[in-house]
This record gives structure tokens, C-alpha cells and sequence, in this order.
């Protein structure tokens, strides 16, 4: 089956520096990539769309200065939390598109924690 | 606006049990349901898709546009179902807008 990966699967960074997440699809080419975001207990919310060679899309109140995303190839996209603060502190996840209309595969998730 | 609503987040049943988990939603075109499982330390990964018509351990869930209600449905929980269930509504661009969710617990 179609499989997602994210590195790393958690991170711990100090206030105002910035961490790079990735996610890869690993068998399969994904013109699309989502990312989530989850706080404890709650459910996913979509942060914003990465299609590839193009600038991603962002949902409303996502701050695009402070998440950039990059969807460079086919298998990757990157979302890079700029200048981090406590408040950024989360569960990440990727979801890459499948062949089917709303098919996505989801990664395990990167937990980041902001000190 | 789109919007999925579940509204119990917990669940508990014993192990033979049906179980029901309800999801009602709100779209304003054709909606495109599904039910996603997190089992505990996995991923996220889909169960069943309304489009399907498909059982899938067990697991069915009919789309009543009615009652614009796509609840999950066993007639007999075992324990390996105590996981977290997220019901998802299609949107535009293939996003998709998931409920906050409900944990089942299937005890013994």
C-alpha cells in the first residue's frame, strides 16, 4: 500500500528558531499534500494544501509567513515553522493524495514541542 | 460553511455489543463521507467511504441525506475496535473536514 513517512517523529527546539519538517511519499508520486495540524485530544485541522511546483495554498488564519511549506518534488514537501514559539507547540500531520478523489495516506505524525 | 459534527467523544461498550458511532454533517452540495480509524501508537487510515457502499471489519455506514447523517455501525464490537474514529466530509480541491472525533472503548 501506499505509504507516508515524516522526519523526524519529534522534535524540541527553542523559542524563536525554526524547524523543518518533511514528509515523503515513499511508493508513489503525489501531485498533493496536506498538512495537519492536531492539539491534544482535538480533532485535525487542515493548515494547508502543497501542490507540487506551485506556491501551497493556506487555510484562513494560518499564518503562510510563519508555516512555509515547500512541495519541491513529486515525493516531498516540507513545512518549516519559522521563528517557533510555545504556542506552536503540536502534533504535525502530512497526508499525501492518493489516485482516488480524496484518497489520502496519512504520515505518523511529528510532534514538536517549543521550549 | 462545511462542518462535521460527532457528538460523543467517548464510547464504551462491552465486547458482543452493537455499537453506533453518530456523525451528522452539514454541506451545502453532494457531500462525500468517510470514516477514518487512529488506532492507539498508528496512523491515521481510512475505514470505509460512503461512495463504496463497502462493510469493512465489520464496520457499515449509509449516507442519509435526510437526516444528513453518515453514523458508523457493528452489530458486535470485539476489543480490537477500541480505537478513535474520526468521521470526514469532501470538500473543494479534495480537502477534507474531519469531526472531532469519537474514542471507543470496547472492554471485555
Amino acid at each position: 500500500g501506499a505509504v507516508v513517512s515524516q522526519h523526524p517523529s519529534w522534535v524540541i527546539c527553542k523559542s524563536g528558531t525554526s524547524v523543518k519538517i518533511e514528509c515523503r511519499s515513499l511508493d508513489f508520486q503525489a501531485t498533493t499534500m496536506f498538512w495537519y495540524r492536531q492539539f491534544p485530544k482535538q480533532s485535525l485541522m487542515l493548515m494547508a494544501t502543497s501542490n507540487e511546483g506551485s506556491k501551497a495554498t493556506y487555510e484562513q488564519g494560518v499564518e503562510k509567513d510563519k508555516f512555509l511549506i515547500n512541495h519541491a518534488s513529486l515525493t516531498l514537501s516540507t513545512l518549516t515553522v519559522t521563528s517557533a514559539h510555545p504556542e506552536d507547540s503540536s502534533f504535525y500531520i502530512c497526508s499525501a493524495r492518493g489516485r482516488m478523489p480524496y484518497e489520502q495516506y496519512f504520515g505518523p505524525g511529528t510532534r514538536l514541542t517549543v521550549t | 460553511a462545511q462542518r462535521v459534527t460527532q457528538p460523543e467523544k467517548l464510547l464504551s461498550v462491552f465486547k458482543g455489543a452493537p455499537v453506533e458511532l453518530k456523525c451528522n454533517y452539514s454541506y451545502s452540495g453532494s457531500p462525500e463521507l468517510f470514516w477514518y480509524v487512529q488506532y492507539s501508537r498508528q496512523r491515521l487510515q481510512l475505514l470505509l467511504r460512503h461512495i463504496s457502499r463497502e462493510s469493512i471489519k465489520g464496520f457499515t455506514a449509509d449516507l442519509n441525506k435526510g437526516e444528513t447523517s453518515f453514523h458508523l455501525k457493528k452489530p458486535f464490537a470485539q476489543e480490537e475496535d477500541s480505537a478513535m474514529y474520526y468521521c470526514a466530509l469532501g470538500g473543494s480541491n479534495y480537502k477534507l473536514t474531519f469531526g472531532k472525533g469519537t474514542l471507543l472503548t470496547v472492554n471485555p
